[in-house]
């Protein structure tokens, strides 16, 4: 079965500094999709960035990176200069094969300090 | 603002009681998501539809139901209603459904439900 697994269930990060929320996933299925989403205390949940299995490259938007590495499957999510209204959870989540649904990880509460 | 809009906002309500929780999908998608989201259990996809048909089933229970209608919108139906229903429900809607991995799901602003 596929699972989602965020280690870190909080976080904190220096105004201005960059920080990686890590993910790791299980899944046996060659073709897959990673995203990241962000749920600020208001509660909605932002779509921020997304990695195909089969990327040769690093997904980018704006400041958000995804660092993945396949071997190890891990789907890290850097965040480059920290502003403060980058405070809130952040959820990794897997797109199995054909057909089938998503799975959140239990997500990692940043914290951005001035 | 991601497009996908979620009716009401807000739902208070008593244990027994029934209510309907309303989603409208971003222009053009065909599919639409539920999901529970409560403290203790994380994120929980409940259902799936494409196009008016029921496409999967998550972790639902068989006191709540869904449909989507001829203009795509959803409800979800909340019956019996518990204590253990409280939670924030969202609703997501994807453009297409291949199917496929790369489909991103976008969500709506969720309704907060609380059951006393």
């Amino acid at each position: 079965a596929q699972k989602i697994t965020q280690t870190q269930p909080g976080m904190f990060v220096q105004e201005k500094e960059a920080v990686t929320l890590d993910c790791t996933y299980d899944t046996s299925d060659p073709s897959y999709g990673l995203f990241w989403y962000k749920q600020p205390s208001s509660g909605e949940m932002i779509f921020l960035i997304y990695q195909g299995s089969y990327d040769q490259q690093n997904a980018t938007e704006g400041r958000y990176s995804l660092n993945f590495q396949k071997a190890r499957k891990s789907a890290n999510l850097v965040i480059s200069a920290s502003q403060l209204g980058d405070s809130a959870m952040y959820f990794c989540a897997m797109s199995p094969a054909y057909g089938q649904n998503f799975v959140f990880g239990p997500g990692t509460r940043l914290s951005v300090l001035p | 603002d991601s497009g996908v809009t979620q009716t009401p906002k807000h739902l208070i309500t008593a244990t027994g009681q029934r209510v309907t929780l309303r989603c409208s999908p971003r222009s053009g998608d065909l599919s639409v998501y539920w999901y529970q989201q409560s403290l203790d259990q994380g994120l929980q996809f409940l259902i799936q539809y494409y196009n008016g048909e029921e496409r999967a089933k998550g972790n639902i229970l068989e006191r709540f139901s869904a449909q989507q209608f001829p203009d795509l919108h959803s409800e979800l139906n909340l019956s019996s209603l518990e204590l253990g229903d409280s939670a924030l429900y969202f609703c997501a809607s994807s453009p297409r459904t291949s199917g496929g991995p790369e489909e991103t799901q976008y969500f709506g602003p969720g309704t907060r439900l609380l059951v006393l």
